[in-house]
């Protein structure tokens, strides 16, 4: 079965410090794997998309993630936070049947 | 391009009543989905629409339904609405497979 796990539900940093958000997945074919984050009331936006042109994928807003198949994960990083990433952040897989397998997703906190 | 559009943003209903929610795809999309967002559940797919046809669906009850018109414009319809329908419900669209999908803000449901 195909599946997302988010590490960590919670995530805090300090404004200009490295996030770093974790994700890995179960698939049992290639997958296609998204970052998407969500401001409250609103809906999700995405940010980047891995579809096996590259490993390393550069997004929006400065963030990219790194896949690795050997580690079978898809982290998000961005150098330095700013207090507008505060967000929650989702990377669904491409199902089979076309749909987004969502995990539970990490929200990010920064402080001043 | 406008974005996704649904409506209405907010919608508030007492149990046993129905409901329909209208979603707009990006101008050239023909494939719509929809998911169900609660804190309990997270993000679930409902099902997926392209070209007037119900191509995927989630492991929702019957009461959920949904269609699409010739303009890709979408429907959903929840009857006999229940006290946990209340949950953001998200419409995405893309322009063939359901992969990088883009969402709407969302409509809001109360049911009461």
């Amino acid at each position: 079965a195909q599946s997302v796990t988010q590490l960590g539900s919670h995530v805090s940093v300090s404004e200009g410090a490295l996030v770093l958000l974790r994700c890995n997945y179960s698939s049992s074919v290639p997958p296609y794997l998204f970052w998407y984050v969500q401001y409250p009331n609103q809906g999700l936006q995405l940010l980047l998309k891995y579809t096996s042109a590259a490993t390393l994928v550069k997004g929006i807003n400065g963030f990219e993630a790194e896949f690795k198949k050997s580690e079978t994960s898809f982290h998000l990083t961005k150098p330095s936070a700013h207090m507008s990433d505060a967000a929650e952040y989702f990377c669904p897989l491409g199902g089979s049947q076309g749909n987004l397998i969502f995990g539970k997703g990490t929200k990010l906190s920064v402080k001043p | 391009k406008a974005g996704v559009t649904q409506t209405p943003r907010y919608l508030i209903k007492t149990r046993g009543q129905q409901v329909t929610l209208s979603c707009s795809p990006i101008s050239g999309h023909r494939s719509v989905s929809w998911y169900q967002q609660t804190p309990g559940q997270g993000l679930q797919f409902l099902f997926e629409y392209f070209s007037e046809t119900q191509r995927n669906k989630g492991n929702f009850p019957g009461r959920f339904s949904g269609r699409q018109f010739s303009n890709s414009r979408s429907e959903m319809n929840v009857s006999t609405l229940e006290l946990g329908d209340s949950a953001l419900y998200l419409c995405a669209s893309s322009m063939t497979a359901a992969y990088e999908q883009y969402f709407g803000p969302g409509t809001r449901l109360t049911v009461t």
